[in-house]
């Protein structure tokens, strides 16, 4: 069975420093991974995803990921946090071509502090 | 485009009392998934539909729970009887294998209170 892990619930970090939310991921063969984010009282939004290619992927909002394949993680990354960053994160996994479902991690909240 | 587009957005409802939740997805899409979000379990797959034939319930909590997709552009979940323990917000999604594979996009929610 494949699975998602965001091993911390809630990351803070100053507004104009860089952050990063991490993921780690349990799928056979080669993964799909993708982020979303969702703002308060509404649905995910799609941040990004890698499929195949090269391991930094860029994504909307100036957000970033990089895939790892060895460490099996694929974190999300930007530069300068804004406040308008704050929501809840969330990592997810397929097992690739063919596969319709996602697996979601459980999510991280995500505080920009001005 | 309007997006994916949930009715009701806020439910209240006493135990026993029949649940219905409904669901317009994209227009070309082919794929629509339902999700539960508690604060306890995440975001949790219900079912899952392709070309309006379910495809995977095994995420549906009961007999309680029921899901039907009479057409491309139309889904409704249902809870019969429900009870304060399905209190949650209810998401569908759709995609469409032509776009983006696995990429899904999401309605706004039902939060759904039981009492």
């Amino acid at each position: 069975a494949q699975s998602v892990a965001q091993p911390e619930d809630q990351v803070n970090v100053a507004e104009g420093n860089p952050l990063t939310v991490k993921c780690t991921y349990s799928v056979s063969g080669n993964p799909y991974l993708f982020w979303y984010v969702q703002y308060p009282n509404r649905g995910l939004q799609f941040l990004l995803k890698y499929i195949t290619g090269d391991n930094l992927v860029k994504g909307s909002y100036g957000f970033e990921a990089e895939f790892n394949k060895s460490q099996t993680s694929f974190h999300l990354k930007k530069p300068s946090a804004l406040v308008s960053d704050s929501a809840l994160y969330f990592c997810a996994a397929s097992s690739g071509a063919g596969s319709y479902q996602l697996t979601f991690g459980k999510g991280t909240k995500l505080s920009v502090i001005p | 485009d309007a997006g994916v587009i949930q009715s009701p957005r806020h439910e209240v409802t006493e135990m026993g009392q029949e649940v219905t939740l409904r669901c317009k997805p994209i227009s070309g899409h082919n794929s629509l998934f339902w999700y539960r979000q508690t604060m306890m379990r995440g975001l949790e797959l219900l079912i899952y539909f392709n070309n309006n034939v379910p495809i995977d319930d095994s995420g549906m909590p009961e007999d309680r729970f029921s899901a039907k997709m009479p057409n491309a552009s139309f889904s409704t979940l249902k809870i019969q009887p429900s009870e304060p323990r399905d209190s949650a917000v209810y998401f569908c999604a759709s995609s469409s294998i032509r776009d983006s594979p696995l990429r899904q996009y999401f309605g706004p929610g039902t939060r759904l209170t039981v009492t």
